[in-house]
């Protein structure tokens, strides 16, 4: 069965330092993965997605990640924080389990990042 | 472009009342899903449709039954509302067919629903 983990609840960064939110994932196949963002009292919001290709992947807001297929492992990255970065981010993977099951994907917990001044 | 709307944003329900949570998409997207959002437990899938004329059981169904309407528009009801239902419900679209690479889901805004 195909999922993601995100080990950390919470991710604490000053402003202008770079930050790093982590993702693992377990699939059969070739890994479909994508970040999400959602700031408080909103739906989800697209960062980026992986599906092959280059293992640098560059998405919204100046956020990329980096597909790493040895650690099965796809984090969120940025060179400089915001405080406005400081949101609630979701790993995500698509479920190849089959046709019926073909368009869905399966999302990690969550974790909280906290940009401070 | 709205993208993808939901209403109501805002409901409170009593035990054993009724309500049906509507979601449409403006972007001629294949599936649409229904999840709910609990503090500390991420994102359940309840319901999808992978396309018109379809609809599947996710992660938590019991409870909830869904109806695609058309393409655009995609129901969730609760018969009858436990207090166990109180989360946000997101409703989302995705292009996403075999032929496709784009699976990203969109989002709509939610609908905070509280049962007492």
């Amino acid at each position: 069965a195909q999922s993601v983990a995100q080990p950390e609840d919470q991710v604490n960064v000053a402003e202008g330092n770079p930050l790093t939110v982590k993702c693992t994932y377990s699939v059969s196949g070739n890994p479909y993965l994508f970040w999400y963002v959602q700031y408080p009292n909103r739906g989800l919001q697209f960062l980026l997605k992986y599906i092959t290709g280059d293992n640098l992947v560059k998405g919204s807001y100046g956020f990329e990640a980096e597909f790493n297929k040895s650690q099965t492992s796809f984090h969120l990255k940025k060179p400089s924080a915001l405080v406005s970065d400081s949101a609630l981010y979701f790993c995500a993977v698509r479920d190849m389990g089959g046709y019926s099951s073909a368009s869905k994907i399966i999302f990690g917990s969550g974790t909280r990042l906290s940009i401070r001044p | 472009n709205a993208g993808v709307t939901q209403t109501p944003k805002f409901q409170v329900l009593k035990t054993g009342q009724s309500m049906t949570l509507q979601c449409a998409q403006d972007m001629n997207h294949n599936s649409m899903y229904w999840y709910r959002q609990d503090p500390g437990m991420g994102l359940r899938l309840i319901y999808y449709s992978a396309s018109e004329g379809t609809t599947d059981k996710g992660e938590v169904p019991n409870g909830y039954n869904v109806s695609r309407l058309n393409k655009r528009e995609f129901s969730l009801r609760l018969e009858s509302a436990a207090p166990s239902q109180t989360s946000v419900y997101f409703c989302a679209s995705s292009e996403a067919t075999l032929l496709t690479s784009t699976y990203e889901q969109y989002f709509g805004p939610g609908t905070r629903l509280t049962v007492t």
